[in-house]
């Protein structure tokens, strides 16, 4: 079946922009994870959800990162005015429920503030 | 926060050889997975494994939960398994987010 996918793949945007990245998770998957990964780095948790609520948002860095998931499928990671130094890879990951716990990554969004 | 640590930080074997990966947590965890980060980028799942062992193909994993270590073997390298190895921490029955090691860098030359 379809894996977890992000559009876009690429996003080069000016400094002080808005910009959207989305996720459409496996289908049926109830939690969606937001991870960002600078260069040479493993990613870092940025937000969780477990249906339609943000069930941990502790990892987001400030008040400029937001995310939604308004259905419990699909999401959207927002960033208002944007900086240099939110460049770096966005990756989305899916889990199918409670008592499953791997989680699937998606391709990531390679945002490029310049 | 727990930390996650990988060994070696880089790794270069010649095509056929074999190797051992090595990841170190400092807290008591339930969830622990293998991710292999192909040259595009794309996180494959390898294994997820908090205790025990398992193995498929050229691959197998142990973690011992109670020394906080899990070791990744790669038998018979091939160019393909090039990449970026990482290991991730969690706990289950909570939030399930993952702590990310900084990955062990693996070269296969042919």
């Amino acid at each position: 079946g379809a894996g977890v996918s992000q559009t876009p793949s690429n996003k080069v945007t000016e400094k002080g922009k808005y910009v959207e990245l989305r996720c459409d998770p496996i289908s049926g998957h109830t939690a969606l994870y937001w991870y960002r990964q600078s260069l040479g780095q493993g990613p870092e948790f940025l937000i969780y959800f477990q249906g339609t609520g943000a069930a941990d948002d502790s990892g987001l860095p400030n008040d400029r990162f937001f995310a939604v998931r308004p259905e419990g499928s699909v999401s959207t990671l927002k960033i208002q005015r944007t900086e240099r130094g939110d460049s770096a890879v966005y990756l989305c990951a899916s889990r199918a429920g409670t008592y499953a716990y791997e989680q699937y990554f998606g391709p990531g969004t390679r945002l490029t503030v310049t | 926060g727990i930390q996650v640590e990988q060994s070696p930080p880089d790794l270069i074997l010649q095509e056929g050889a074999n190797s051992t990966l090595r990841c170190n947590f400092s807290d008591s965890v339930n969830n622990l997975q293998w991710f292999h980060q192909n040259p595009w980028g794309q996180l494959i799942n390898l294994f997820y494994i908090p205790s025990g062992t398992k193995q498929n193909g050229r691959l197998s994993a142990t973690t011992v939960a109670t020394e906080r270590y899990s070791l990744l073997y790669i038998s018979s390298s091939q160019t393909t398994d090039s990449g970026v190895y990482f290991c991730a921490v969690g706990y289950n029955f909570g939030n399930e987010k993952l702590t990310f090691g900084t990955g062990t860098r693996l070269t296969i030359i042919p």
